[in-house]
């Protein structure tokens, strides 16, 4: 069945640390994004990416960085520099950059410990 | 001004109820409209796309009204399943800048 891919799903980080949220689809998608979703609030895009090798900023990238080596990857790096990482993190894609809507992955839950 | 904007909730229902979300967005040249549904610490999930001639599936009914600007869901016969969460999303794009805006979402509580 074709979907996407988030691991882990749960992922405990000291303060100080980088991490990497890996997101990976079979969908043949071109689209790719990430969300943050912090307790009570909507989504918030941090960046995404139409095309293998370019990725835009979104409206809170300050902390974050990725990469898009693969059509079917789209990792998510969690830095230092974030000032509050703790949160519930989405990965979603889509064909057309959304004219259909997006399909979401499961999520990874983040907490700085 | 939010780019969409919906009433938080939560609406609490019993069972057997009617009940209506609406959902405003900021702008006029937005293509194409969605709901989804998100349940408790899970992704959000596809329930239906929203056209403006209305459209219908079983119990829930979306329309828009792109003069005023606003979407709306009709969820008919509430089903304790039926509680979740609710987000009203807008394409405000088109081409390589399409991305989608997600409201906040509209909580639902279906009671018996």
């Amino acid at each position: 069945d074709g979907g996407i891919t988030q691991s882990p799903k749960y992922l405990f980080r000291k303060e100080g640390q980088n991490v990497t949220l890996s997101c990976e689809q079979n969908l043949n998608h071109d689209a790719m994004y990430w969300y943050r979703q912090d307790p009570g609030q909507g989504l918030r895009l941090i960046y995404y990416s139409q095309i293998v090798n370019d990725f835009q900023k979104g409206d809170i990238a300050e902390g974050y960085s990725v990469s898009r080596e693969k059509k079917e990857s789209f990792p998510l790096t969690v830095t230092s520099a974030q000032k509050n990482p703790t949160a519930f993190y989405l990965c979603a894609s889509s064909m057309d950059g959304g004219g259909y809507g997006y399909t979401f992955g499961s999520g990874t839950r983040l907490t700085v410990v | 001004r939010k780019e969409v904007e919906q009433d938080p909730g939560p609406f609490n229902v019993p069972e057997g109820a009617t009940v209506a979300f609406n959902c405003t967005y900021s702008n006029s040249a937005s293509q194409s409209f969605f709901w989804y549904r998100q349940d408790c610490r899970k992704e959000p999930k596809l329930l239906m796309s929203v056209y403006s001639s209305g459209n219908e599936d079983g119990r829930f009914t979306a329309q828009l009204n792109r003069a005023s600007q606003y979407i709306s869901l009709l969820i008919r016969d509430s089903k304790l399943s039926d509680s979740a969460t609710y987000l009203c999303v807008v394409n405000m794009g088109a081409g390589t800048a399409s991305k989608l805006t997600f409201g906040t979402g509209t909580r639902l509580q279906v009671t018996l």
